[in-house]
């Protein structure tokens, strides 16, 4: 597609039941992040991919929380057991280059491109 | 965690007029990016200087680096009603992992 696409658009859901957020990155794009970001605050890191290896998984919050990007495209994060706190804006972004960490730092980080999210309202 | 701090919090000015950001990150980066958010809606990727840069500009903004202040601004110039949004500045910390790691951001309103 022309742009990162997420679905649902908005999900409403009980405290308690399970939720599947998808994310579709453009096509080609090496890279994939998962963010969440509360109203009037900045993105919150939450993981990230470089094709389907999840590199960095620090940012969730708890074991309730998990990503996958199995074959290197399509993300899903899903968490279990939703609780109220969970409710947020769920961004997803996807780089075309891989962001690497060599012998002298950092190797790669070229700007990231986001979806609409996915405003999840836990009940 | 959050590695880059924006300062002011919230900037309200007339059209025309130039609009400076700040923001403060705390170990070194690799490159320090800026983002721009209408209304809630998706961000969008503004400019990204590297850490030997010192000063990148493009069209009506212009972007600096200081990295032994560990800071960076943006200055919009000749500001319109559009540019009402908020902007965030984010870096991937050289130190703790290769994760881009947003601000706080600054809420920009411009008013004709």
């Amino acid at each position: 597609g022309a742009g990162v696409s997420q679905s649902p658009r908005y999900k409403v859901t009980k405290r308690g039941q399970d939720v599947a957020l998808r994310c579709d990155p453009i096509s080609g794009h090496v890279s994939l992040y998962w963010y969440r970001q509360a109203l009037g605050q900045g993105p919150e890191f939450l993981t990230y991919f470089n094709y389907e290896a999840q590199q960095d998984k620090s940012g969730l919050p708890n074991d309730r929380f998990s990503a996958e990007r199995p074959e290197g495209s399509i993300s899903t994060l899903t968490i279990q057991r939703t609780e109220q706190r969970d409710s947020a804006m769920y961004r997803c972004a996807s780089s075309p280059a891989p962001v690497a960490r060599g012998r002298l730092g950092v190797s790669s980080n070229e700007k990231l491109f986001f979806g609409s999210g996915t405003q999840l309202s836990v009940l | 965690s959050q590695q880059g701090e924006e300062d002011p919090q919230a900037l309200s000015i007339q059209e025309g007029e130039n609009a400076t950001m700040n923001c403060s990150y705390k170990t070194s980066i690799n490159n320090l990016q800026w983002y721009r958010q209408n209304s809630g809606r998706g961000l969008v990727h503004l400019i990204l200087i590297r850490s030997n840069e010192r000063e990148k500009h493009s069209g009506r903004l212009r972007v600096t680096l200081d990295t032994s202040k560990k800071s960076s601004s943006l200055l919009i110039t000749a500001s319109r009603a559009a540019d009402t949004a908020s902007y965030f500045c984010a870096s991937i910390s050289n130190q703790a992992g290769t994760a881009l790691i947003f601000g706080k951001g600054t809420t920009l309103s411009v008013s004709s």
